[in-house]
């Protein structure tokens, strides 16, 4: 069985340019996340979606952070426009329903140059 | 959800059991206590949960005491390849975790 999809693995860019993340969580996988992990801490929730709606974005900086989920699938994450500050890794991850582990990607490891 | 205390690192050989206790004092009564696994270039991955006295699986076994303010993740026998990130949350039916700084831990051989 799949696991979580991310893409791109690694991402550079110059600061002010726009970015977008993408994933395809596990099929069946009604919640999925977003998480930013900045190097030697642990991952942050920046929004979680169940099925199309955002449940949780309170995290989401929302002046320059805008992820969607049409028709509950797979998700764009994007920055626009990106400071230096953005560079970390993105994780998303997914599960089923209840108490159900959450599944993670391998993550998008973005520099900003 | 709880906020978790758990050490910043710990250092083991192959072959030895390890404990990594965490501290989760004000966790909440529905709350469950979850151990995730991070190896480096990779994401966490779910290694055991529990709500109180003893939960073991194939790859690890969790003791919590019967008043939840701390428990602790036994690893039997550690090798090379269990040197990862272990990170001790609180976690309820709200899907929400919150990771703390966690445990880096090395085996050595």
């Amino acid at each position: 069985e799949a696991g979580v999809v991310q893409s791109p693995r690694y991402k550079i860019i110059e600061k002010k340019q726009p970015v977008a993340f993408w994933c395809n969580p596990i099929s069946g996988h009604n919640t999925l996340y977003w998480y930013l992990q900045n190097l030697g801490q642990g991952p942050e929730l920046l929004i979680r979606y169940e099925n199309e709606e955002a449940v949780d974005d309170s995290q989401l900086p929302k002046d320059r952070f805008s992820a969607e989920r049409l028709k509950g699938v797979d998700s764009t994450l994007k920055i626009q426009p990106a400071e230096l500050g953005d560079s970390a890794v993105y994780l998303c991850a997914s599960s089923g329903d209840g108490y159900n582990e959450q599944f993670f990607g391998p993550g998008t490891r973005l520099t900003v140059l | 959800l709880a906020k978790t205390t758990q050490p910043i690192s710990m250092d083991s050989y192959e072959g030895q059991e390890v404990n990594i206790t965490c501290s989760h004092n004000n966790i909440a009564t529905n709350d469950y206590i979850t151990w995730y696994q991070q190896f480096p270039s990779q994401g966490p991955r779910f290694i055991i949960q529990g709500y109180k006295t003893k939960v073991t699986n194939e790859v690890a076994s969790l003791f919590i005491p019967a008043d939840r303010k701390s428990s602790t993740l036994s690893l039997p026998r550690v090798s090379l390849s269990d040197t990862a990130v272990y990170y001790c949350l609180g976690y309820n039916q709200g899907g929400k975790l919150i990771f703390g700084q966690g445990t880096e831990l090395s085996v050595k051989p």
